[in-house]
């Protein structure tokens, strides 16, 4: 149980397009999605916090003009990169909690290259 | 807010030492903590996590590790190493507060020599 997918695995995209990236859990109703950005040999940095039918909360620094983040239901959270620059390549990797649960099931990633 | 710090970046071991990895955490209360192990290119896998009670946890792999309130630590060990062990090893704390955030360490690279 508590498996989270994403989709896509990879995605290579031209510079000024938009990419979007969706989170679903599988076999609960999630509470919150979170959205991490890992650069190469970096750790995990925490973008925002989604709740189902709330906006998101963005932690400081991340714009959130540029990373839409949209909670449509209690299964699924996308993230669109809008107008991605090739410094926006990276590994985004989602997760999610469950009821009143402390634990975060996370998503295999997203490799993002933006040419 | 909670930070945590994983002080070292490499560790080498021999196949079949014993693996000790530091994790110290700050937090103005009793913290929930994970370990996660990640390969290259993957995503992450739970070893193991404490949310109460007993400080000493087992996980997979076998994987432990000791909830130390007094030192702010909680460190992962391995009696024997194996080579699949090398990878990417994260420790993360969560808040007791609404957010449920999560804050990870930098991580350490576990190198395993055959």
């Amino acid at each position: 149980g508590a498996v989270v997918s994403q989709h896509p695995s990879r995605v290579i995209c031209k510079s000024g397009t938009s990419v979007k990236i969706e989170c679903r859990s599988l076999d609960f109703q999630a509470t919150t999605m979170f959205w991490y950005r890992q650069f190469p040999k970096q750790s995990l940095m925490l973008m925002a916090t989604s709740n189902e039918g709330s906006k998101a909360t963005y932690e400081q620094g991340v714009e959130k003009d540029k990373f839409l983040i949209n909670h449509a239901s209690l299964t699924l959270s996308t993230l669109t990169v809008t107008s991605a620059h090739p410094e926006d390549s990276s590994f985004y990797i989602c997760s999610a909690r469950a009821g009143q649960g402390l634990e975060q099931f996370f998503g295999p990633g997203t490799r993002l290259t933006v040419l | 807010a909670q930070s945590v710090t994983q002080p070292d970046i490499h560790i080498t071991v021999s196949e079949g030492a014993s693996l000790e990895l530091r994790c110290n955490y700050s937090y103005g209360a009793t913290p929930y903590l994970f370990w996660y192990v990640q390969s290259p290119g993957q995503g992450l896998q739970l070893l193991l996590k404490y949310f109460s009670g007993d400080t000493l946890v087992q996980g997979i792999k076998g994987f432990e590790a000791e909830f130390k309130r007094s030192q702010s630590s909680f460190n992962l060990r391995k009696p024997s190493v194996h080579w699949s062990d090398a990878a990417e090893y994260f420790c993360a704390v969560g808040a007791r507060d609404s957010s449920y955030k999560l804050i990870f360490g930098s991580g350490t690279r576990l190198l395993v020599r055959p």
